[in-house]
């Protein structure tokens, strides 16, 4: 089973509005993170932000935001007044565990186009 | 700066040549990786090392190896074994408490 799903191939959104991005993950231990890059045509995979499993509220970077819905398993991000430099590539990860070789675990990503 | 350092940018491999990408990091971390992408896909671990002279296999290790002589650096080797070695490989390195990884600006290898 995939752990990490996220559905949305490709996103277009309008310069300025904001634009949500699906992640679902699935896992049975308690302990876990999620964590959402950004990859542009460069190729570097850019941290925008992370949530820890036991945090109570939701993630926020700047423009970013992470929506935690912990009961359905999601881990949405939200990218509030886009803008031309923020078409990438995004991908959401998860790393299980707090011992042990704490990798990440990736979803296929999600190809964002803002559009002017 | 701190950061992570990747060279070659690009690398072409021979039939039956090992080749060797370089990961260097001034961060001062403990923990380092190596993933591969492929075209439209999330990345895979190949190896990692959570400490000097200690490194462990991934989930697709085979036909790679590795070392880690020294805290700054993680090179890869992609062995003749790899017949599939067309990829785009990153290398990551991972700060404590949150276990944020961050990464190299990546090395793509292609076969000639």
């Amino acid at each position: 089973a995939q752990k990490i799903t996220q559905t949305q191939p490709g996103m277009f959104v309008q310069e300025k509005e904001a634009v949500t991005l699906d992640c679902t993950y699935d896992t049975s231990d308690p302990s876990y993170g999620l964590f959402w890059y950004k990859q542009p045509s460069s190729g570097e995979m850019i941290f925008l932000i992370y949530q820890g499993s036991y945090d109570q509220q939701n993630a926020t970077e700047g423009r970013y935001s992470l929506n935690f819905q912990k009961a359905r398993k999601s881990a949405n991000l939200v990218i509030s007044a886009s803008q031309l430099g923020d078409s990438a590539m995004y991908f959401c990860a998860m790393r299980e565990g707090r011992a042990g070789r704490r990798a990440l675990t990736f979803g296929s990503g999600t190809r964002l186009q803002v559009q002017p | 700066d701190g950061g992570i350092t990747q060279s070659p940018k690009y690398l072409f491999r021979k039939e039956g040549q090992n080749v060797t990408l370089s990961c260097e990091q001034n961060l001062n971390h403990d923990a380092m990786y190596w993933y591969r992408q492929d075209p439209g896909q999330g990345l895979r671990l190949i190896y990692y090392s959570q400490i000097v002279n200690d490194f462990q296999k991934g989930d697709i290790a085979e036909g790679y190896s590795v070392s880690r002589e020294k805290k700054e650096s993680f090179p890869l080797t992609v062995t003749s074994a790899q017949k599939n070695p067309t990829a785009f490989y990153l290398c990551a390195s991972r700060q404590g408490g949150k276990n944020i990884q961050y990464f190299g600006a990546g090395t793509r290898l292609s076969v000639l």
